[in-house]
């Protein structure tokens, strides 16, 4: 099993910019979240999906921020425009059901 | 990857003896916790879970301990060797799907 598959690993981009970040959860797993990881505020949950479905969008910080999933194999977060301090590492997780998430490598994303 | 906090607290190991993680939770009504570990320039990986209705669970050289009178949870790893050097999060888990993670441990394995 590949495990959960994030890309890119690196992006450095410049303040203004659209960003997306793309995940591909684990073939069968039926959940699907995004996460952001700072020094300062550690794990924040950015948003969950359920059988494709947003059901909880409360943690996207701004309108800026937009995830999609169109189907069960594949789901992107959005940035747009991108600003400072949306530098980060972005990691996306599946489960299967409630248990236990299980994490991509995530991505690092650095705007300048 | 990142870690969290600028101020995580760190347990220093001797290579080989046992090592011991605490974690406070904070949600009496949680009944699902897990144990990650999460290696510099990596996602969080998953080491060991265990639901509320048991005090212990045990892995491969690491056991986890559950006390919901005083909300704790415990990490504990025997022999702890240089790859077990990482950053440690404990997580908590009611009804919901949320996952509510600590702030971490840093754990470092002296040779």
């Amino acid at each position: 099993d590949a495990g959960v598959i994030q890309s890119p690993r690196h992006e450095v981009t410049e303040m203004g910019q659209e960003v997306t970040l793309r995940c591909k959860p684990i073939s069968g797993h039926n959940s699907l979240f995004w996460y952001r990881q700072t020094m300062m505020r550690g794990l924040e949950l950015l948003i969950y999906f359920n059988n494709n479905v947003p059901i909880d969008d409360s943690g996207m910080p701004e309108d800026r921020f937009s995830a999609k999933m169109p189907n069960a194999s594949f789901s992107t977060l959005k940035i747009q425009p991108s600003e400072p301090r949306d530098s980060a590492v972005y990691f996306c997780a599946s489960s299967f059901g409630f248990d236990e998430q299980y994490f991509g490598p995530g991505t690092r994303l650095t705007v300048t | 990857g990142e870690s969290v906090g600028l101020h995580l607290p760190t347990l220093s190991v001797q290579e080989g003896d046992n090592s011991i993680i605490n974690c406070a939770y904070s949600n009496s009504a949680s009944d699902y916790f897990i144990w990650y570990k999460q290696e510099s320039g990596k996602g969080p990986q998953f080491i060991i879970d265990i639901r509320s209705n048991m005090d212990k669970r045990q892995g491969q050289r690491v056991t986890v301990l559950l006390n919901k009178t005083v909300k704790h949870l415990s990490l504990q790893i025997a022999a702890t060797q240089p790859g077990d050097s990482a950053v440690y999060f404990c997580a908590e888990k009611g009804s919901s799907y949320k996952l509510i993670f600590g702030s971490g441990t840093r754990l470092l394995v002296r040779p």
